[in-house]
């Protein structure tokens, strides 16, 4: 079975720096996608970025980035420019390639920001 | 509506009662998920719908769990005989069906059930 681990229960950063949120995942298939999403305190999941394993191509999107390193099952989000609107919890998932098309998530990393 | 809406955005029950969520995916999307959050467990699938039927309903804790999905549309979580540790926030999320690859999932507010 496939698992995700986000390591950093709670990270910060200030205002306009840049701060890197670790997500490793484990699983023997060799095609799937990752996805990082955003649940700020109103609880709605936004989708913040995606990536398809068989792309070497880090993704981006504005201020948000992934370090996609497939060998080493890494995927990490960087964000530049923080902005306080960032502030929420941060969850990594994984999505097999099959027919069942559920995520498979991480257990999240509390980012704060500060002015 | 524009986005996955979900009723009621709060529900407070007693142990042993039955309750329904409710779930309004976006339009004309084909696939509707519910996951549950929770502080022990995290956020865990529950089941897949595409269309009206559940292909995947491997992520139901027990029998207690049931979803319908009916016209392709809104979906009801019913849980029965409530227990404690059905405390969660409950989310469902919807999208497109392409054989291209997966599409993003949007996912409602929540509803968040407290059982006492």
């Amino acid at each position: 079975a496939q698992t995700v681990t986000q390591s950093q229960p709670e990270m910060s950063v200030q205002e306009a720096e840049t701060v890197t949120l670790s997500c490793t995942y484990d699983t023997s298939e060799s095609d799937y996608y990752l996805f990082w999403y955003k649940q700020p305190p109103s609880r709605q999941m936004i989708l913040v970025i995606r990536q398809e394993a068989y792309k070497q191509q880090n993704a981006t999107e504005n201020r948000f980035s992934v370090n996609f390193q497939k060998a080493a099952k890494s995927f990490s989000l960087k964000i530049s420019d923080s902005q306080l609107g960032d502030a929420a919890m941060y969850f990594c998932a994984y999505r097999s390639n099959t027919n069942t098309d559920k995520l498979i998530f991480g257990t999240g990393t509390r980012l704060q920001v500060f002015p | 509506g524009a986005g996955v809406s979900q009723s009621p955005s709060n529900k407070v029950t007693e142990k042993g009662k039955d309750v329904e969520l409710r779930c309004d995916p976006i339009s004309g999307h084909t696939a509707l998920y519910w996951y549950r959050q929770s502080l022990g467990q995290g956020l865990e699938f529950l089941i897949y719908f595409q269309g009206n039927s559940a292909p995947d309903k491997s992520g139901l804790p027990s029998d207690r769990f049931s979803a319908e999905r009916t016209g392709g549309s809104v979906s009801t979580l019913t849980i029965q005989r409530t227990q404690q540790e059905d405390s969660a926030v409950y989310l469902c999320a919807s999208n497109f069906y392409r054989t291209s690859g997966p599409q993003a999932q949007f996912f409602g507010p929540g509803t968040r059930l407290t059982v006492l």
